[in-house]
């Protein structure tokens, strides 16, 4: 059965802080990772990742992929208040399109 | 916004009832899954909908059953309601071309199920 295991669960930090979230996996025929931000209900998207040790960037959040070790990286630098959400990494096998979750990472910025 | 709309944003039964959410899924999108996300925890998949036929399913009982129609819009079916099935419920769609994911999943907003 895939699994998915986000760490921390919850972190709190102050604007301007650097973030560091963790994703481990171990999924059967591994195609990509996904990582979402969740704010109220829908999951937005981010950034998939397929390939080792390629940097997905975009503005202040950045991520990368680990094949080898079975885990992702997301992190936000120079973090705002907006950025307070829930961080939800998937994976995504090679046959099918479901999505196996993990529990996510809750993070709160204070002004 | 993706473009993924989904009716009721909230609901509220008793045990035992049964209930039907709809998703409608993003222009050019033939793919439709469901999740059920509760309190606290990550999204858990139900199952999937591809050209009107699931697609695959998740660890859920037959009570939970779907629809898919001709313009890819979606029903998700829940009979025998009980307690733990309050949730958000999560409905993704994305395309497919020969079994194989074109593009990520794209969210919709949600329906807050609360069961009393």
């Amino acid at each position: 059965e895939d699994k998915v295991v986000q760490s921390p669960l919850s972190l709190v930090v102050h604007e301007g802080d650097t973030v560091t979230l963790n994703c481990s996996y171990e999924v059967t025929n591994f195609r990509s990772l996904l990582w979402y931000k969740q704010e109220k209900k829908a999951p937005t998207f981010l950034f998939m990742l397929t390939s080792s040790g390629i940097e997905k960037k975009s503005g202040r959040l950045s991520s990368i992929l680990d094949k080898k070790e079975l885990f992702s990286i997301l992190n936000i630098t120079a973090t705002q208040t907006g950025d307070s959400a829930i961080y939800l990494c998937a994976v995504v096998p090679n046959a099918g399109n479901m999505l196996t979750f993990g529990g996510g990472t809750r993070l709160m910025v204070k002004p | 916004e993706t473009g993924v709309t989904q009716s009721p944003t909230h609901l509220i039964k008793t045990r035992g009832q049964q209930v039907t959410l709809r998703c409608s899924s993003q222009s050019g999108h033939n793919t439709v899954s469901w999740y059920q996300q509760a309190l606290g925890q990550g999204p858990q998949f139900i199952f999937q909908y591809y050209r009107e036929e699931e697609n695959g399913r998740g660890n859920f009982p037959p009570r939970f059953s779907g629809l898919q129609f001709p313009n890819y819009s979606s029903e998700l079916n829940v009979n025998a309601l009980e307690l733990d099935d309050s949730a958000l419920y999560l409905c993704a769609s994305s395309l497919e071309r020969s079994g194989r994911a074109v593009n990520e999943q794209f969210f919709g907003p949600g329906t807050r199920l609360t069961v009393l």
